[in-house]
């Protein structure tokens, strides 16, 4: 199985900071890295799918870059309903494997 | 409107068997691959496998293989998950998602989930 490793695990900002998390994958996945976020209670959601391809709806101030093993998620200017938890997912492979998690938290 | 409806939560005993369930509606049911994705109490998401209702292919994740089957019915848009005999490990919340593809596997439409308790 490829393993995929988010940094940090959890992390503190405010509203208006510059988020990034980062995603590494254990072999190359080219660029076929998903981006979800996942809310208390609430099923995940799709943000960015091909590692910087936007889901459509998602606001633009979510971004994403990276190939081969290394990959970011970015979100430009946080707004309060941005606090969340988020994974990423390789798809190269099966199984999909996630990364253990991102929990942001308004500091 | 593309929409996966869960059956609802369930508590149940160790040893005892459990089917739960996936209905999709708003879209080919046989066009997409199907994922469920286990989420234990407090922690992240885990890709158990992945089916794809066309012609019931399926593909366990190593963990998972021998502990759950994945199967569906065609005939009325439904995915299911189940176990033969439940330990107290597998209280999670079971997520379904459809694996929408194009170049670029992705679960964009996902379940609201099923709770799983077992306990004695």
């Amino acid at each position: 199985d490829i393993e995929m490793t988010q940094s940090p695990s959890s992390l503190s900002a405010s509203v208006g900071d510059r988020f990034s998390i980062t995603c590494r994958a254990s072999q190359t996945i080219r660029n076929y890295l998903n981006w979800y976020q996942q809310k208390p209670g609430k099923a995940p959601k799709l943000l960015i799918y091909a590692a910087s391809t936007l889901q459509s709806g998602v606001p633009s101030r979510f971004s994403g870059s990276g190939s081969g093993t290394d990959f970011t998620l970015t979100i430009s200017s946080l707004q309060p309903e941005d606090f969340a938890t988020y994974y990423c997912q390789q798809s190269y492979s099966s199984p999909y494997t996630f990364g253990q998690g991102t929990k942001l938290e308004i500091k | 409107e593309v929409q996966l409806v869960q059956s609802g939560a369930e508590v149940k005993k160790p040893g005892e068997s459990l089917r739960i369930s996936c209905k999709a509606s708003g879209y080919s049911f046989t066009s997409y691959w199907f994922a469920w994705v286990r989420q234990m109490p407090g922690k992240g998401l885990e890709c158990m496998g992945t089916i794809f209702p066309g012609d019931s292919d399926t593909r366990y994740s190593p963990s998972f293989e021998g502990q759950v089957t994945m199967s569906v019915d065609r005939s009325i848009s439904t995915a299911y998950l189940q176990w033969s005999s439940l330990k107290a490990s597998d209280t999670a919340i079971y997520f379904c998602a459809r694996m929408s593809s194009g170049s670029f596997y992705k679960l964009d439409v996902w379940g609201p989930g099923t709770a799983v308790t077992v306990s004695s």
